[in-house]
């Protein structure tokens, strides 16, 4: 059964650092890896989609990587604001439809 | 641009009461649909996924189902909630193709509290 893991599970940083969220799962035989932000009380964003071809994806400040073998994704946030500030969840797929969610990581952006 | 709705937005049902959460996509043709539902405490667990109408499945045993009545309506119901349903109720659409790994998108939700 894959397991997804996301550390760490809360982050508090300064306005305008760069950050790294960690995502790791279990069965390395995945289709793709998608990271998302949920804002309280709200659904869920798409922010990148990585085939389980591709290395990398970047959307403006943001940079996702994906190391197959080795069971990993990181998220990279460049020069965070507040407006950043949010749950970011991975999930991927393994086979069938679902998408295994991690419990994701709070991120606090103070000003 | 596609669009997805879920409706209502929040609920307060008692227990033993009956569910129904609709979820409609607007600017695509044939989408994959799925129901997710997010516990306190739990990550997202998906419900249920349909290819096509009258093609759904389950992920896993509950007391709820799930219904397609059109290409781009998903409803999920429930005959007697248990506390248990209580939670965060997410609908997703996919593009459809072959294989299962096209990037998912999420309507806003419907939070339900059973009491």
């Amino acid at each position: 059964k894959q397991e997804v893991t996301q550390i760490p599970a809360a982050l508090s940083v300064p306005e305008g650092e760069n950050l790294v969220l960690n995502c790791s799962f279990t069965d390395s035989a995945i289709y793709n890896l998608q990271w998302f932000r949920q804002d309280p009380g709200k659904g869920l964003t798409s922010l990148l989609l990585i085939q389980s071809s591709q290395r990398e994806q970047t959307s403006g400040r943001l940079n996702a990587s994906l190391d197959k073998s080795s069971g990993r994704s990181t998220l990279y946030i460049a020069a965070s604001q507040p407006g950043d500030s949010a749950t970011y969840l991975c999930a991927v797929t393994a086979s069938g439809y679902a998408l295994n969610f991690g419990k994701g990581t709070s991120l606090l952006v103070t000003p | 641009s596609q669009t997805i709705h879920q409706w209502p937005a929040t609920l307060v049902q008692p227990v033993g009461s009956p569910l129904s959460l609709e979820c409609t996509v607007e600017g695509t043709s044939n989408p994959n649909l799925y129901w997710y539902r997010q516990a306190a405490g739990r990550g997202l667990q998906l419900l249920f996924y349909s290819i096509g109408i009258d093609q759904i499945s389950s992920e896993v045993p509950q007391n709820l189902s799930a219904s397609r009545p059109q290409d781009r309506q998903f409803i999920l119901s429930s005959k007697k909630l248990l506390l248990s349903d209580s939670g965060f109720y997410l609908c997703a659409w996919s593009p459809r193709t072959g294989m299962s790994y096209n990037e998912q998108f999420f309507g806003p939700g419907t939070r339900l509290t059973v009491l």
